[in-house]
């Protein structure tokens, strides 16, 4: 149902590894985000890009970085992963003004 | 501060019952969205609101916005247990170079 994927599902990983998280739309969609939950909580803006080479900072990006250098590919990538980083990560495209964002389905990160 | 509120935190009812969930926020928006989250998955749109809308229906749902108020409500009627799920308001403001700004959703919980 999802033109957009994100890999790893699931990660496991231990303190201080660089990681990076996958997020791919097939719509051809100029706006990208990333979105971090925790379980039960809302959603907290990371990242966004308005297009190819575009990448604004929201919320929680302090320690997180992006890149858009296609229009389909939008990874994040944390450099130390910490303890304080698991969480849910969400990667979501939007195209045309007033429709909504299409979500994939989410990266599980722990890191022990 | 929390942009957008929804309220109640969790619900619980019988299928065949309707369910509402009201939302309200702080400032000023182009239009705001609905979205469904089952447990440990992404987000799905459902409906969207525009500024200059009052009421909005899609099949079982119904949306209503009062931006006097700065508030909003989703009515879901006859639900089902597959309805079980997190329900998230989000704002799309009225300014460039934002993204959606969730609430802290309401989980609806529908026993048979």
């Amino acid at each position: 149902e999802a033109d957009i994927y994100q890999t790893p599902r699931y990660l496991v990983i231990g303190t201080g590894k660089k990681i990076t998280l996958e997020c791919s739309q097939t719509m051809g969609h100029d706006k990208m985000y990333w979105y971090q939950q925790d379980p039960g909580m809302e959603l907290h803006l990371i990242h966004y890009s308005y297009g190819v080479n575009s990448t604004e900072k929201g919320d929680l990006s302090s320690e997180s970085t992006v890149s858009r250098i296609r229009t389909e590919h939008f990874p994040l990538t944390l450099e130390s992963a910490r303890p304080s980083h698991t969480s849910q990560y969400l990667c979501a495209s939007s195209g045309t003004p007033n429709y909504g964002y299409t979500f994939g389905s989410g990266t599980r990160l722990t890191v022990v | 501060s929390q942009q957008g509120e929804e309220d109640p935190q969790a619900l619980s009812i019988q299928e065949g019952e309707n369910a509402t969930m009201n939302c309200s926020y702080k400032t000023s928006i182009n239009n705001l969205q609905w979205y469904r989250q089952n447990s440990g998955r992404g987000l799905v749109h459902l409906i969207l609101i525009r500024s200059n809308e009052r009421e909005k229906h899609s099949g079982r749902l119904r949306v209503t916005l009062d931006t006097s108020k700065k508030s909003s409500s989703l009515l879901i009627t006859a639900s089902r247990a597959a309805d079980t799920a997190s329900y998230f308001c989000a704002t799309d403001l009225n300014q460039a170079g934002t993204a959606l700004i969730f609430g802290k959703g309401t989980t609806l919980s529908v026993s048979s």
